[in-house]
């Protein structure tokens, strides 16, 4: 157990909607990632937040978006779902984003697929 | 883009057999971290390794790291069932760029 709670855990959603997907992250962190993991391949990064400021963006459009609140969860929005947005959907804790080599703890992932 | 590389794609072992796993990278890394799937599951982070160190172990985890060759290995000594799972190699510092991942499985 890692500390790192997501909900919910299966999600089905008709194409051109939108989803929210939430994160609770581990005690004393600060700090949270999310990845977008597709069937075969490795996790890609979407975006990191620091105190409720992104910190960093990978390469997704504009409808994937984030929140994060002051007690440090976030939430990842996805407007105009695509049928190429069903994945599993990670959230990746850690210590503090702004120092190097800390470790990074996930949760167990929301699985999204779009019909 | 993917960072690290793991080779090979899937490995198939006996239990009580030792799996070796290796990953390459393409840019200076600060550190480099394992970590295992089961089945679509979330990662369980396995070992971090920083670019100043060159071997670490945990339990039955030995990683190495040769940052002139841009390449680390995992090395999982008398393998168990339970070690079946999907391997990740990822590089920070802070943002972390998976590879594609081996898929290990150990037979009983």
């Amino acid at each position: 157990e890692t500390g790192v709670t997501q909900s919910p855990t299966h999600l089905i959603k008709t194409r051109g909607q939108q989803v929210t997907l939430r994160c609770s992250s581990q005690s004393g962190h600060n700090t949270v990632s999310w990845y977008q993991q597709a069937l075969g391949q490795g996790p890609q990064f979407i975006f990191q937040y620091y105190r409720e400021e992104e910190n960093g963006r990978g390469n997704f459009p504009p409808r994937f978006s984030g929140l994060q609140f002051p007690n440090y969860s976030s939430e990842l929005n996805v407007n105009a779902l695509e049928l190429d947005d069903s994945a599993l959907y990670l959230c990746a804790s850690s210590l503090d984003g702004q120092r190097e080599n800390t470790e990074a703890f996930f949760g167990q992932g929301t699985r999204l697929t779009v019909v | 883009s993917q960072q690290g590389e793991e080779d090979p794609q899937a490995l198939s072992i006996q239990e009580g057999e030792n799996a070796t796993m290796n990953c390459s990278y393409k840019t200076s890394i600060n550190n480099l971290q394992w970590y295992r799937q089961n089945s679509g599951r979330g990662l369980v982070h396995l070992i971090l390794i920083r670019s100043n160190e060159r071997e670490k172990h945990s339990g039955r985890l030995r990683v190495t790291l040769d940052t002139s060759k841009k390449s680390s290995s995992l090395l999982i000594t008398a393998s168990r069932a339970a070690d079946t799972a999907s391997y990740f190699c990822a590089t920070g510092p802070r943002q972390l760029t998976f590879g594609s991942g081996t898929q290990l499985t150990v037979l009983p």
